[in-house]
């Protein structure tokens, strides 16, 4: 069983260019989360989807950022018009579903915005 | 309000000594607490999980925690801590589809 799959795994865009970050949950799980972690930081929440379905973008900026988990093919974080401050290591999880089960991560995307 | 909070962000323990790395929660009435690790450069891993029963869980590489209800802390604990055991730890609840972290912890074991 493939664990979480993300990709790219490094990711270099030009201020004002769009990223697209990819993510693959594990097989049979519906549940997607979105990280993201500076350097030396903690890990920030950004956004929780289930298929088609966005259940909490409370960590998300409101502008540029948006996320989707359609029903077929893998999970998508797409940020617009980057800018210096978007560089970070991005980090998706996946989910069984439910407040008890654990996540299981992805080796993450690093974005350096140039 | 919902909050996980790890009060240290480094922890130097020596090699097999007991080590401790602290995490303290919130919310009232029963959450659901959890454990990871993060090793450079990788995604975090699951190390273990509180839901019910057993106020001391056990989990990967030796560790286990511990569900105080009365101090509202999950502290992680391994009898003897392996060099090996050095990297950043986080520890998360989830309630109500909503999953707080903590900071995290770095944790260094020196040989």
């Amino acid at each position: 069983n493939a664990g979480v799959m993300q990709n790219p795994r490094h990711l270099v865009r030009r201020r004002g260019q769009e990223a697209r970050l990819r993510c693959s949950p594990m097989k049979g799980h519906s549940h997607v989360y979105w990280y993201r972690q500076l350097p030396e930081e903690g890990l920030k929440f950004m956004v929780y989807l289930q298929k088609e379905n966005i259940i909490d973008e409370s960590g998300m900026p409101k502008e540029r950022f948006s996320a989707e988990f359609p029903k077929e093919g893998p999970s998508i974080l797409r940020i617009q018009q980057v800018v210096r401050g978007d560089s970070a290591a991005y980090f998706c999880a996946s989910s069984l579903g439910g407040d008890h089960d654990e996540q299981y991560f992805g080796p993450g995307t690093r974005l350096t915005v140039t | 309000a919902q909050s996980v909070a790890q009060p240290e962000d480094q922890v130097n323990v020596a090699e097999g000594n007991p080590l401790t790395v602290k995490c303290t929660y919130s919310v009232s009435g029963n959450p659901y607490l959890f454990w990871y690790v993060q090793y450079p450069n990788r995604g975090l891993q699951f190390l273990l999980k509180y839901i019910t029963g057993d106020n001391l869980v056990k989990g990967s590489y030796g560790f286990e925690a511990e569900f105080n209800k009365s101090q509202t802390s999950f502290h992680l604990k391994k009898p003897s801590a392996l060099v090996s055991d050095s990297a950043l730890y986080f520890c998360s609840e989830n309630r109500d589809d909503k999953i707080i972290f903590g900071k995290g912890t770095r944790l260094h074991i020196l040989p």
